[in-house]
């Protein structure tokens, strides 16, 4: 069973970093890309970004809302995946999933998910 | 970015009643491979998203044959052949075809 629990978040001030983490089980991690998408309180989904297998790279892709300030990593041998979130924004207060990407068809298997609240 | 337009954004439905769900998008979706990436997500209140479906209709493991999804080019439909009191949450639409991925605002199922 694929297990996809993230921690690390919490109150941080506007213009302060947080990194995100997302322990992965049940499944292959290496071989598979992996997704962080968000949803602020009370609205809809957002995609945030991916990042490829080692065959691929470890490319990475962004959303034009965070890019040049959130930085996806992924540790193969630990199993997880990280979300350096630097220069944050009150517009960044999101609960963040990961998620197992499953291409264009987007993704069948994700985290609970964990808060970020940016706020003075 | 592709704009994904979701129809209605609030829809009370009464146990047993069909409901439906339009999307559309404001390009094309068919993909350059001929698939076409229209995907359905459910978000019950406090729970992660689940995804109903996947290129416009084929419905993912577990998923009750209640569901069914249709649709070509830029207009899709999420249709509840008996709405059960399970399927209250949010509806997301999602296009996978145009990069970035794009969702649409979300339509509210509640019953009445």
């Amino acid at each position: 069973e694929v297990q996809l629990v993230e921690s690390g978040g919490g109150l941080v001030q506007p213009g302060g970093s947080l990194r995100l983490s997302c322990a992965a089980s049940g499944f292959t991690f290496s071989d598979n890309y992996m997704d962080w998408v968000r949803q602020a309180p009370g609205k809809g989904l957002e995609w945030v970004g991916r990042i490829e297998n080692k065959a691929s790279s470890y490319t990475t892709e962004y959303a034009a809302s965070v890019k040049g300030r959130f930085t996806i990593s992924r540790d193969d041998s630990k199993n997880s995946l990280y979300l350096q979130m630097n220069s944050l924004k009150i517009e960044d207060t999101a609960v963040y999933y990961c998620a197992k990407d499953g291409g264009s068809s987007g993704w069948f298997d994700w985290g609970q998910g964990t808060l970020v609240t940016v706020s003075s | 970015d592709v704009v994904m337009t979701q129809s209605p954004l609030s829809l009370p439905v009464t146990l047993g009643q069909p409901a439906s769900i339009s999307c559309r998008s404001s390009q094309g979706l068919v993909h350059s491979n001929g698939n076409t990436y229209l995907n359905w997500f459910h978000q019950r209140p406090g729970q992660s998203p689940r995804r109903l479906i996947y290129k416009v209709s084929n419905r993912d493991s577990g998923v009750p044959d209640r569901f069914s999804g249709s649709g070509s080019g830029t207009d899709f439909t999420l249709k509840i052949s008996r709405v059960e009191a399970e399927d209250v949450g949010v509806y997301y639409c999602m296009q996978g075809t145009h990069w970035p991925w794009t969702f649409g605002q979300g339509t509210k199922v509640e019953i009445k």
